[in-house]
């Protein structure tokens, strides 16, 4: 199956600092989605990245496409403690999206 | 909207006893899908489906079993539970799976189903 590596498994930041997650794949890939999941919920999606080198802003945060579409990245600006929880990317080949073993950002006030 | 429901939210069976998962849309989504979640593992494809009748399996597929007979809804069933398949099960449908930039393979999730199993 699709090989996703996510990395840090964890993250612990002061509230303001800033946080990154990054994403990659042993293959090319066609797109990739990311997805927030808070503590007890489900996921929900953030943004879909498809243009090699794509870069996506929502507010404080930044998504990433590599050039090559092997590896993509999350970054959030300043940290709010409402930025907690887990962060996922999922790539997606043939029909089917491969979530990657997500982030996990706690925020500390 | 309802968006995505699912139906249990929790339960507790034992060893070798079966259960039907159901998962609901009211999207007019043709893909659904099925996961499951196990701590620091990520959610794990089980089984999906790109429309009304059509099922094919994911990641994971051995020991669940899968029906789309409406458009609507998509059930997941667990004919002999083992404790393995103690985990949280998300529902998912999103409007096409097909790649090309397009927003609709935007995934919706149902709120999960916990699933103990003894």
């Amino acid at each position: 199956g699709q090989q996703v590596m996510q990395i840090p498994q964890y993250q612990h930041v002061q509230e303001g600092e800033d946080f990154t997650t990054y994403c990659n794949s042993s293959t090319t890939l066609s797109n990739i989605q990311w997805y927030k999941q808070r503590p007890g919920g489900h996921p929900v999606f953030l943004i879909q990245l498809v243009k090699s080198g794509e870069v996506k802003k929502q507010k404080r945060l930044t998504f990433q496409f590599g050039e090559a579409k092997k590896n993509s990245s999350l970054h959030i600006t300043a940290t709010q403690t409402t930025d907690v929880g887990t962060y996922f990317c999922a790539p997606y080949n043939f029909n089917k999206f491969y979530f990657g073993s997500g982030t996990k950002l706690n925020v500390k006030p | 909207n309802a968006g995505v429901t699912q139906t249990p939210k929790f339960r507790v069976l034992k060893t070798g006893q079966s259960m039907t998962l159901l998962c609901a849309q009211d999207m007019n989504h043709e893909y659904m899908y099925w996961y499951r979640q196990d701590p620091g593992m990520g959610l794990r494809l089980i089984h999906y489906s790109v429309g009304e009748g059509t099922t094919a399996k994911g990641e994971v597929p051995d020991g669940y079993n899968v029906s789309r007979l409406k458009k609507q809804n998509f059930l997941l069933g667990l004919e002999s539970a083992a404790p393995s398949q103690t985990s949280v099960y998300f529902c998912a449908s999103s409007h096409s799976g097909l790649a090309g930039g397009s927003s609709y393979n935007e995934q919706f999730f149902g709120p999960g189903t916990r699933l103990t199993v003894l």
